[in-house]
């Protein structure tokens, strides 16, 4: 089965600071690939996600992430962090057959 | 109204007692999905369901059965709580004809067992 794995449990950046969130995944065919995020007593939502075509790909709330499929990768990032950015992320795998698997998440603190 | 609606949203049982999660959607979506989450585990899968006659075991099924009722419903049990099953629950819900394969979430519930 796949398999997410997110390096870092917790993060802190100042505001306006730039943010690199990582993601290695474990997959044996082209993998669909999610980023989403969870806000304090939230469920989840979609921030972006990747099928095919352009590696690069554009979210919601100004996030973007990159495949980058010789490194089994999928980083997201944002240019500048906003407080309204605290919250916890999750990188998932999935394939259009199958079911999804969850990273354990990296929550974000922004510093003021 | 939301999409995937949960219900409890918070529930306290006591250790031995059988409880019930369910889950009703009207996104018309074949797939549902039963989550558990932990901090620092993420979201483990704990069953899967692609139409009304297919059952799938997730990652951790042992202690959990579920019931497709119908496309829109699906209920996930504990026949025999047990503290370590103290958890938030999510239910999801996911297109099987679409092309995008997103999870769409329901808001939770949260399961104490004493």
């Amino acid at each position: 089965a796949q398999s997410v794995t997110q390096p870092d449990i917790h993060i802190t950046v100042s505001e306006g600071a730039s943010l690199e969130l990582r993601c290695n995944y474990s997959y044996g065919a082209t993998p669909y690939l999610f980023w989403y995020v969870q806000s304090p007593g939230q469920g989840l939502q979609l921030l972006l996600k990747y099928f095919s075509g352009d590696t690069l790909v554009q979210g919601i709330k100004g996030f973007e992430a990159e495949f980058k499929r010789s490194q089994s990768s999928f980083n997201l990032r944002k240019p500048s962090v906003h407080w309204s950015d605290a919250a916890e992320y999750f990188c998932a795998v999935g394939a259009w057959n199958n079911d999804m698997r969850f990273g354990a998440g990296t929550r974000l603190t922004v510093k003021p | 109204d939301a999409d995937v609606t949960q219900t409890p949203r918070n529930r306290i049982t006591k250790t031995g007692k059988r409880i019930m999660l369910e889950c009703s959607q009207t996104k018309g979506h074949d797939r549902m999905y039963w989550y558990r989450q932990d901090p620092g585990l993420g979201l483990r899968l704990i069953y899967y369901s692609f139409d009304v006659k297919d059952i799938n075991k997730g990652e951790i099924s042992d202690g959990y059965s579920v019931s497709r009722q119908a496309q829109a419903k699906f209920s996930l049990s504990l026949e025999s709580a047990i503290p370590n099953q103290t958890a938030l629950y999510f239910c999801a819900t996911s297109d099987l004809w679409g092309n995008t394969g997103e999870l769409f979430f329901g808001e939770g519930s949260r399961l104490t067992v004493l």
